[in-house]
């Protein structure tokens, strides 16, 4: 079935370093939205690509589309502790109003 | 401005009780509707999804169930619950078929 892998599951950085989270679809997609959970909280809508190889910046952070439209990757430059959270991306299941979602990367920052 | 109320936002239960989760949605007519379940540190479990009143997809084979009686209302429910259920419920809306989710601020469901 459509599958969306993410990786990695976590990413231990230092305050300033950078960090990045990949995402894999097994199909092409629609659209890549990307969200993040603070810990112990909700997930919230960052952002959605719906180009092939669009890049979008918010800040720090830096979003790509990929060309074939089935990977996507956000990029945090000089990670800050406020940036400590899961970051998700989810695409749209084929035909239907379900989001299929990856697993996740934990952002930590070591102390 | 659209807001989403999910309550409440702890709950301990005993194993074989039931459970009645409620979330709405204001400012908004005719949303998607989905409830989540997350493990501690995992990703997201879509467990229902709703296009409209009294429609109601099931992705989970499983001891709980949903149901939409209004338009803005969407509630999980189970008649017994197992230890396996505890985990964090997360209520959601989208406006259109490829658009953002929307979470409620979720529910911690610790089964004992």
């Amino acid at each position: 079935g459509q599958q969306v892998m993410q990786i990695p599951q976590y990413q231990h950085v230092q305050e300033g370093e950078d960090f990045t989270t990949y995402c894999n679809s097994s199909t092409t997609l629609s659209n890549i939205q990307w969200y993040k959970q603070r810990p112990g909280g909700h997930p919230v809508f960052l952002i959605q690509l719906v180009k092939s190889g669009e890049v979008k910046k918010q800040k720090r952070l830096t979003f790509q589309f990929g060309e074939a439209k089935k990977n996507s990757s956000l990029h945090i430059t000089a990670t800050q502790t406020t940036d400590v959270g899961t970051y998700f991306c989810a695409g749209p299941r084929d035909s239907n109003y379900q989001l299929i979602w990856g697993a996740g990367t934990k952002l930590i920052i070591k102390p | 401005s659209q807001t989403i109320h999910q309550w409440p936002a702890t709950l301990v239960q005993p194993v074989g009780s039931p459970l009645s989760l409620e979330c709405t949605v204001e400012g908004t007519s005719n949303p998607n509707l989905y409830w989540y379940r997350q493990a501690a540190g995992r990703g997201l479990q879509l467990l229902f999804y709703s296009v409209g009143i009294g429609q109601i997809s099931s992705e989970v084979p499983q001891n709980l169930s949903a149901s939409r009686p209004q338009d803005r209302q969407f509630i999980l429910s189970s008649k017994k619950l197992l230890l396996s259920d505890s985990g964090f419920y997360l209520c959601a809306w989208t406006e259109g078929m490829n658009t953002e989710a929307f979470f409620g601020q979720g529910t911690r469901l610790t089964v004992v």
